[in-house]
């Protein structure tokens, strides 16, 4: 079956700690993983995605096929990174699995 | 700032009634999906059109249906509406082609059922 997993519901960190958002995924084949956020009062918007290998605000993220997992990185949290995130994979076609995402919050 | 727009942003509706939500693509791109969140889960993929052709769909009952127009935008339609229907609806564009596709999503329409 086709899953993605994120077990953490909510993730709290002080500032200029380091981050990582746990997700793994369950899927025959190989599929194309995404990082999606959602800041408070804003639409759902791409991070990052794992075929382009870039860093976005500070995050990354590697595939690591053999653990089936696709955690999300930052070395030094930032107050403004306090947002909901997504992992997601997707397969054929451009249909999106969503995990069912965690609450990041940064405090000072 | 993506184009994506949806209507309308929140509504009630009656438990059986029939609600139709709108989405208008993002310029130049050829696919529109639906997402289903209800509160506290992550989107569920509803279905998928391209170029006016349902190309996908997840796990709902028919009574979710779809149009996608000539023009790009679309609709989704939920007929005999249940309680468990009250979500939030995203709309999602794309364009299926070379070079990969990113998935711009709209802000949403509320959706409660009373």
């Amino acid at each position: 079956a086709q899953r993605v997993t994120q077990p953490e519901k909510l993730l709290s960190v002080f500032k200029g700690a380091p981050v990582e958002l746990k997700c793994n995924y369950s899927y025959s084949g190989s599929p194309e993983l995404f990082w999606y956020v959602q800041y408070s009062r804003q639409r759902l918007q791409l991070l990052l995605r794992h075929i382009s290998r870039e860093s976005i605000k500070g995050f990354t993220a590697d595939l690591n096929k053999g653990e089936t997992s696709f955690h999300l990185k930052k070395p030094f949290a930032q107050e403004e990174d306090s947002a909901m995130y997504y992992c997601a994979l997707s397969g054929t076609g451009t249909a999106l699995i969503f995990g069912k995402g965690t609450t990041l919050s940064v405090s000072s | 700032e993506t184009g994506v727009t949806q209507s309308p942003t929140h509504l009630i509706k009656t438990r059986g009634q029939q609600v139709t939500l709108r989405c208008s693509s993002q310029s130049g791109h050829n696919t529109v999906s639906w997402y289903q969140q209800a509160l506290g889960q992550g989107p569920q993929f509803i279905f998928q059109y391209y170029r006016e052709e349902e190309n996908g769909r997840g796990n709902f009952p028919p009574r979710f249906s779809g149009l996608q127009f000539p023009n790009y935008s679309s609709e989704l339609n939920v007929n005999a509406l249940e309680l468990d229907d009250s979500a939030l609806y995203l709309c999602a564009s794309s364009f299926q082609g070379l070079g990969g596709n990113t998935i711009y999503f709209g802000e949403g329409s509320w959706l409660t059922v009373v």
